[in-house]
């Protein structure tokens, strides 16, 4: 079946630009993770969405940040006025919601920042 | 707070060695343990996870974990290193209260031929 597909695989950007970055869910995932992931380092925590609930913001770095989801779907992450330290793979997965189901990760998006 | 500490950020190894990865945990309730492998620009897919229904738990790959309440670990185990075990390898633990998993920080593992 189909995994978590994620859109761009690579952004290049100017510093200032802003950018879309898309998750594609497995279908009947309600749960889904944006993650940061800096060249070298382990994972950052940046959102939680869980079905119809308030998304967990705590780990987004600054008000450049923000993500969306529409409903159990597609998500959005978007940064705005892209600076050189967001450059980083951004990884999504997503899972069902039960303490002891895996994530399913996409191939993730990397992000340059130039 | 759940926590996780993956001991050694690199871990080198000899092909045909003894691959061990070291994880421990703290969790005030009986915990869900996952270990996830990442090969180079990929995302991260699952290895194996405890969720208590055996203390030795094997996964893909060759690569087995033991839970250990006692010592409060998940090390990663494979008998025999390949070279294509090289990637880096999380262990994360299951937040009972949300459903999020804490994350270690990763080690990398290097298989030397």
């Amino acid at each position: 079946g189909a995994g978590v597909s994620q859109s761009p695989s690579n952004k290049v950007t100017e510093k200032g630009k802003d950018v879309e970055l898309r998750c594609d869910p497995i279908s009947g995932h309600t749960a889904l993770y944006w993650y940061r992931q800096r060249l070298g380092q382990g994972l950052e925590f940046l959102i939680y969405f869980q079905g119809n609930s308030a998304p967990d913001k705590s780990g987004l770095p600054s008000d450049r940040f923000s993500a969306e989801r529409t409903g159990e779907s597609v998500s959005t992450l978007t940064i705005q006025r892209t600076q050189q330290e967001d450059s980083a793979v951004y990884l999504c997965a997503s899972s069902l919601r039960q303490a002891n189901s895996p994530l399913h990760f996409g191939n993730g998006t990397r992000l340059t920042v130039t | 707070a759940q926590s996780v500490t993956q001991l050694g950020s690199h871990v080198s190894v000899s092909e045909g060695a003894l691959v061990l990865l070291r994880c421990n945990y703290s969790s005030s309730v009986p915990p869900y343990l996952f270990w996830y492998v990442q090969y180079p620009n990929q995302g991260l897919q699952l290895l194996l996870k405890y969720t208590s229904a055996a203390t030795l738990v094997k996964g893909i790959n060759g690569f087995e974990a033991e839970f250990k309440k006692s010592e409060t670990s998940f090390h990663l185990t494979k008998p025999s290193a390949h070279m294509s075990d090289a990637a880096e390898y999380f262990c994360a633990v299951s937040d009972s209260s949300n459903y999020q998993l804490i994350w270690g920080a990763g080690t990398k593992l290097i298989i030397k031929p």
